[in-house]
């Protein structure tokens, strides 16, 4: 079965401190992955995608299909970080099975 | 650009009554948008496709005839949730999908927040 796991559900640093949010997911054949970011008060937008290996707001995520994980992470946390960010795998009929997310909370 | 509105933001219904919930795709035509449900602490549960023109598609565990899919428009898809009660109070979240688009590229609408009582 396809699902995706996200241990934390709150993950508090302070600014500048190195931010990694854990994604395991589990997928029979070859997923695509993405990070979620909702800010409060706003919708839920997508933040980067495995495919792109982009770095977005200084965030990058790699894809580990060994130990299937799918993890967030940034050198340096900046307060505009705190949000809830989900990850999310598209399965069949491309549909996006989503994490049950992680608050990153940054404080000054 | 790609903008999702849902309305209403928020709704208050007595049980066993029957509330209507819009998505709209504001600057662009979505042949495919998405219901999902959201609880407490927890995930957002995929309840629904629904493609313009066509039947929805629910996921295994919702009931089609409590929460009745239409996306009569390019633009609009509506989620009625029918004899509502109170385990039904939930966010709902629709999201949608331009045409030949790619199958991440999904726009959120901001979500409706149902309270039955």
């Amino acid at each position: 079965a396809q699902r995706v796991t996200q241990p934390e559900k709150l993950l508090s640093v302070f600014k500048g401190a190195p931010v990694e949010l854990k994604c395991n997911y589990s997928y029979s054949g070859s997923p695509e992955l993405f990070w979620y970011v909702q800010y409060s008060r706003q919708r839920l937008q997508l933040l980067l995608r495995h495919i792109s290996r982009e770095s977005i707001k200084g965030f990058t995520a790699d894809l580990n299909k060994g130990e299937t994980s799918f993890h967030l992470k940034k050198p340096f946390a900046q307060e505009e970080d705190s949000a809830m960010y989900y990850c999310a795998l598209s399965g069949p009929g491309d549909k996006l099975i989503f994490g049950t997310g992680t608050r990153l909370q940054v404080f000054p | 650009g790609a903008v999702v509105s849902q309305h209403p933001s928020r709704v208050i219904c007595k049980s066993g009554t029957s509330v209507k919930i819009e998505c709209r795709s504001l600057d662009f035509q979505a042949t495919t948008m998405f219901w999902y449900r959201q609880f407490p602490k927890k995930s957002l549960m995929l309840m629904a496709t629904s493609n313009e023109g066509s039947k929805a598609t629910y996921e295994q565990g919702v009931e089609k005839d409590k929460f009745l899919i239409n996306h009569a428009s390019l633009t609009l898809s509506t989620l009625t949730v029918t004899s509502a009660h109170p385990e039904d109070s939930s966010f709902y979240i629709c999201s949608a999908r331009a045409h030949g688009a790619i199958s991440y590229e999904q726009y959120f609408g901001p979500g409706t927040r149902l309270t039955v009582t």
